[in-house]
């Protein structure tokens, strides 16, 4: 069966350092790849999705930035972090049916 | 602009009332439909896919209606597991979907 896996769970970080999240899938070859963000009271707002190796595609411009090194593989990145970058990160995956499936997602303050 | 609205309750309850849950949905494009249900500080969940003739999953119904953008969730004989926040999920292009900012729903015994 197809796993998600997100880490950190939690992650405290002053305001101008870097960032880097990683998300893997097992289980899937070649499945369209998300990062999601949700800020307090507010949506899910996707910010990148992959639909393999090395393509990107952003839907907001902002201060992060997504690689796609391995298949399964989904990295979230800032050079500098700003206070508005806290929030909860979600990575998803799909393939068939348009459905996706997250992982146990990343909560992230910037102080 | 693409959207997907939803009452952000809360919608307070006692456990075995029925509640119903809507969402509009501003891209009539859209091809599939969801139900995800999200717990305090954990990440979504799929709860059910929506189908223009409606479908039911045990005492959950979800109904759609095409020409008036529109999508219902129906609980009935609520649990106290039941409460939970409910997004109204829809597509806009291949595999990418748009979530409405969720339902609250507390069942109280």
């Amino acid at each position: 069966s197809q796993t998600i896996h997100q880490w950190p769970a939690t992650l405290v970080q002053p305001v101008g350092s870097p960032l880097s999240l990683e998300c893997t899938v097992e289980g899937t070859s070649n499945p369209n790849l998300y990062w999601y963000r949700q800020a307090a009271g507010r949506g899910l707002q996707l910010l990148f999705y992959s639909v393999g190796i090395g393509q990107i595609s952003s839907e907001v411009p902002q201060n992060l930035s997504a690689s796609r090194p391995q298949d399964r593989q989904f990295i979230l990145s800032s050079k500098k972090l700003l206070l508005s970058d806290s929030g909860f990160y979600l990575c998803a995956w799909n393939q068939l049916k348009n459905i996706q499936y997250f992982g146990a997602g990343t909560r992230l303050s910037v102080l | 602009r693409k959207e997907v609205e939803q009452d952000p309750g809360p919608f307070n309850v006692p456990e075995g009332a029925t509640v119903a849950f809507n969402c509009t949905y501003s891209n009539s494009a859209s091809q599939s439909f969801f139900w995800y249900r999200q717990d305090c500080r954990k990440e979504p969940k799929l709860l059910m896919s929506v189908y223009s003739s409606g479908n039911e999953d045990g005492r959950f119904t979800a109904q759609l209606n095409r020409a008036s953008q529109y999508i219902s969730l129906l609980i009935r004989d609520s649990k106290l597991s039941d409460s939970a926040t409910y997004l109204c999920v829809v597509t806009y292009s291949a595999g990418n979907l748009i979530f409405g900012k969720g339902t609250k729903l507390s069942v109280k015994p």
